[in-house]
């Protein structure tokens, strides 16, 4: 068992849709957890990170987290097209450990 | 803020050759530095892990002899393809984090996509 599992997707919707990406995890010292975008071909982009459990929200994105389910999600509000990218959970203990990513969901939002 | 840079962005080089790839973190510095790989539709795969002025750390099944990293400073570190081949053609994309950071986040580079014919 991968210690971060992650749909690879794909997954199409519709613009305007709102989109739910999940990770699942089995290691209960990650604190930190983070989502990253990868565009086709180039490196991935932070777009949130969250400490614990809780959540957090910036503009269209929501990122949850359940430390109790081990499960984090983020969310994307009116999905637009450029928004069609790779989707990577990714997570660590802290301290300046290494991160553990999942295997990435790949998105379409199509018009 | 936070930005990190790869040079080349793609290479194409002859079997046998080495090749070198630069990172530079442009706005901060950066005590350690990531390496990773990621081949077509799969996630990246960590190859080492380098601190300023110490030797880096490579996760296992990774030849450190056959890629060597210099982490020199805190704004550049370097991964060097010793004797390519074409097995090793893949993307090679750098990361960066800098201590005092409570988040742990980590600061991608755009990526270097190696050939080897």
């Amino acid at each position: 068992q991968k210690e971060v599992e992650q749909d690879p997707g794909p997954l199409s919707v519709p613009e305007g849709a709102i989109v739910s990406l999940n990770c699942t995890y089995s290691n209960s010292a990650f604190q930190y957890f983070m989502w990253y975008r990868q565009y086709s071909r180039k490196g991935p982009e932070l777009l949130m990170y969250t400490y614990s459990s809780g959540n957090k929200e910036d503009g269209r994105f929501t990122a949850q987290v359940d430390k109790s389910s081990k499960y984090i999600s983020l969310f994307i509000r009116d999905s637009q097209p450029s928004d069609s990218a790779t989707y990577l959970c990714a997570m660590n203990p802290g301290g300046g450990n290494k991160l553990t990513f999942g295997t990435g969901t790949q998105l379409k939002v199509e018009l | 803020g936070a930005v990190v840079s790869q040079h080349p962005s793609w290479v194409i080089c002859k079997s046998g050759t080495s090749v070198k790839i630069e990172c530079r973190s442009l706005d901060f510095q950066a005590t350690t530095m990531f390496w990773y790989r990621q081949f077509p539709k799969q996630s990246l795969m960590l190859m080492a892990t380098s601190n300023e002025g110490s030797k880096a750390t490579y996760e296992q099944g990774v030849e450190k002899d056959k890629f060597l990293i210099n982490h020199a400073s805190l704004t550049l570190s370097t991964l060097t393809v010793t004797s390519a081949h074409p097995e090793d053609s893949s993307f090679y994309i750098c990361s960066a984090t800098t201590s005092g950071q409570t988040t742990d986040t980590q600061y991608f580079g755009p990526g270097t996509r190696l050939t080897v014919l």
